[in-house]
C-alpha cells in the first residue's frame, strides 16, 4: 500500500502485562524505523531494519522490548511486561532507501500502560 | 542527551504574517536537515529539507535556512494560512544516514 499501516491504534495494557503492536511499511520500503514519543516530547528513536535485518539497534531498552521484521508479514515491536513509563505513542516509519525525503511515518499506535 | 533541540514549545502568529520556527542542533556530524509537520493523531509529515551544503532551500510558502556556524535552522512561513496550524518538528541525520535525530517540536497556532 501507499501508507505506512500501524496497528492498532490504541492499546491499553495493565502493568506486567505483553504488549505487542504491528507496522506493514510501504511496499517497497525497504528501511523501517520505530520510534517512541513520550508525552508529546521528542521522538526518540528505537530500532531500525533493513528488510528483514535489524540495521540500528542502539535505540532499544536492553530489557522487555523486542522488534521483528519478517519477510511477508508485518513488522512488530513488543514490549513483555509493561510499566507505567512505556506509555507513549509508538510511531513506525518506513524508507526506501534513500532518507533525502525524511520517512514516512504512520499514525502510531497510543499505549496506555495502567 | 537531546542533540536538536527546538527551545519554542508553542507560537502564536496572526493569519498572512510570518511564522519563523527555530531549531538548534549540538552535533556536528548532522548534514541533513529536515522539517516535518504533525497534525493530532495523525504521523508526521515531511515538509522540506536542506544538505548542509546549501543555507537556503526554498519550497512555496515554506524556506528553510541554515547556519552551520551557529548549528542553527529555521522554518519560515510566509504568509501563515490557519491551516498550517500544528507541531513542526526539525530533524537531523549524519552523512551515515542511519536515522533522523528530532527535537520535540513546536506548535504553530495561526489566527485567522
Amino acid at each position: 500500500g501507499e501508507e505506512v499501516a500501524q496497528t492498532p491504534k490504541h492499546l491499553v495494557r495493565g502493568e506486567g502485562q505483553k504488549a505487542k503492536l504491528y507496522c506493514a511499511p510501504i511496499k517497497g520500503h525497504s528501511y523501517v524505523f520505530w520510534y517512541q514519543q513520550v508525552l508529546k516530547n521528542e521522538f526518540k528513536f528505537l530500532i531500525s531494519f533493513q528488510n528483514e535485518n535489524v540495521f540500528d539497534e542502539t535505540g532499544m531498552p536492553k530489557e522487555r522490548f523486542s522488534a521483528k521484521c519478517l519477510p511477508n508479514s508485518p513488522c512488530s515491536l513488543e514490549i513483555q511486561a509493561t510499566k507505567l513509563e512505556d506509555s507513549a505513542v509508538y510511531f513506525c516509519a518506513s524508507s526506501p532507501g534513500t532518507l533525502l525525503n525524511g520517512y514516512t511515518f504512520g499514525s502510531g499506535t497510543r499505549l496506555t500502560v495502567v | 542527551d537531546q542533540q536538536v533541540k527546538q527551545n519554542s514549545p508553542s507560537l502564536s502568529v496572526q493569519e498572512g504574517r510570518i511564522s519563523i520556527l527555530n531549531c538548534d542542533y549540538t552535533n556536528s556530524m548532522f548534514d541533513y536537515f529536515l522539517w516535518y509537520k504533525k497534525y493530532p493523531a495523525e504521523g508526521p509529515t515531511f515538509l522540506i529539507s536542506i544538505s548542509s551544503i546549501k543555507d537556503k532551500n526554498e519550497d512555496g510558502r515554506f524556506t528553510v535556512f541554515l547556519n552551520k556556524s551557529a548549528k542553527h535552522l529555521s522554518l519560515h512561513i510566509v504568509p501563515s494560512q490557519p491551516g498550517d496550524s500544528a507541531v513542526y518538528f526539525c530533524a537531523a541525520s549524519d552523512r551515515n544516514f542511519n536515522k533522523f535525530y528530532f527535537g520535540s517540536g513546536t506548535k504553530l497556532n495561526v489566527k485567522p
